[in-house]
């Protein structure tokens, strides 16, 4: 398996632009997370999906993101408009439930975004 | 508000020296406590989980802890090698809210030849 697929891997913006980030998850996973990772506050969950359903989105940070998951093989979370302060890096990470609650997360190598 | 702090914040040691990193953390209850190895520029990736009824768990060189009564786990890096220049995270997983990870902001090691 080629594990958790993101794409672009960079990605470079001018403000009020709109980004759209893509995710392939491990298949066969029934849970997707995406999550933004910056330095002053490490990794946060944004949102995560079961079996294609919109589960919690507590953790996006506002109207301006928005995550769809149309499939059980991609996920997409797009910001419109961007801002520089979405400057972070992107990841997307599947895991498939299991009893006791072992469900790693795999991770996939995320999307550096940056908005200037 | 459940929390998970690391510390140090970064470490530089030299290859061949063992390190301990630590967490500490408020979850409660808290179902499994994970620690995640990240290399630069690339996702987390699993090393080690305990439940709470798990006092101790290897990976290789690695070996983390837990003591559950005081809310802190370890992570013991033996005989440290370049390769172990990374970040590593500290992930606690709350009862009945699996996927609600809380997530700690991470030791950076560094190891100097």
């Amino acid at each position: 398996d080629a594990g958790v697929i993101q794409s672009p891997r960079h990605e470079v913006t001018e403000m009020g632009q709109e980004v759209t980030l893509r995710c392939k998850p491990i298949s066969g996973h029934d849970y997707l997370f995406w999550y933004r990772q910056t330095m002053m506050r490490g990794l946060e969950l944004l949102i995560y999906f079961n079996n294609n359903v919109p589960i919690d989105d507590s953790g996006m940070p506002e109207d301006r993101f928005s995550a769809k998951m149309p499939n059980a093989s991609f996920s997409t979370l797009k910001i419109q408009p961007s801002e520089p302060r979405d400057s972070a890096v992107y990841f997307c990470a599947s895991s498939l439930r299991s009893s006791g609650n072992y469900n790693e997360q795999f991770f996939g190598p995320g999307t550096r975004l940056t908005v200037l | 508000k459940n929390q998970v702090e690391q510390s140090p914040q970064s470490l530089i040691i030299l290859e061949g020296k063992n390190c301990t990193l630590q967490c500490n953390y408020t979850v409660s209850p808290f179902s499994n406590l994970r620690w995640y190895k990240q290399d630069t520029g690339r996702g987390p990736v699993s090393l080690t989980i305990m439940t709470f009824s798990e006092n101790t768990k290897s990976n290789g060189r690695y070996t983390a802890t837990l003591d559950a009564d005081t809310k802190q786990s370890s992570l013991h890096i033996t005989a440290s090698q370049l390769s172990d220049s990374a970040s590593y995270i500290c992930v606690v997983t709350p009862t009945g809210g699996a996927d609600g990870l809380t997530f700690g902001k991470g030791t950076h090691l560094i190891i100097q030849p």
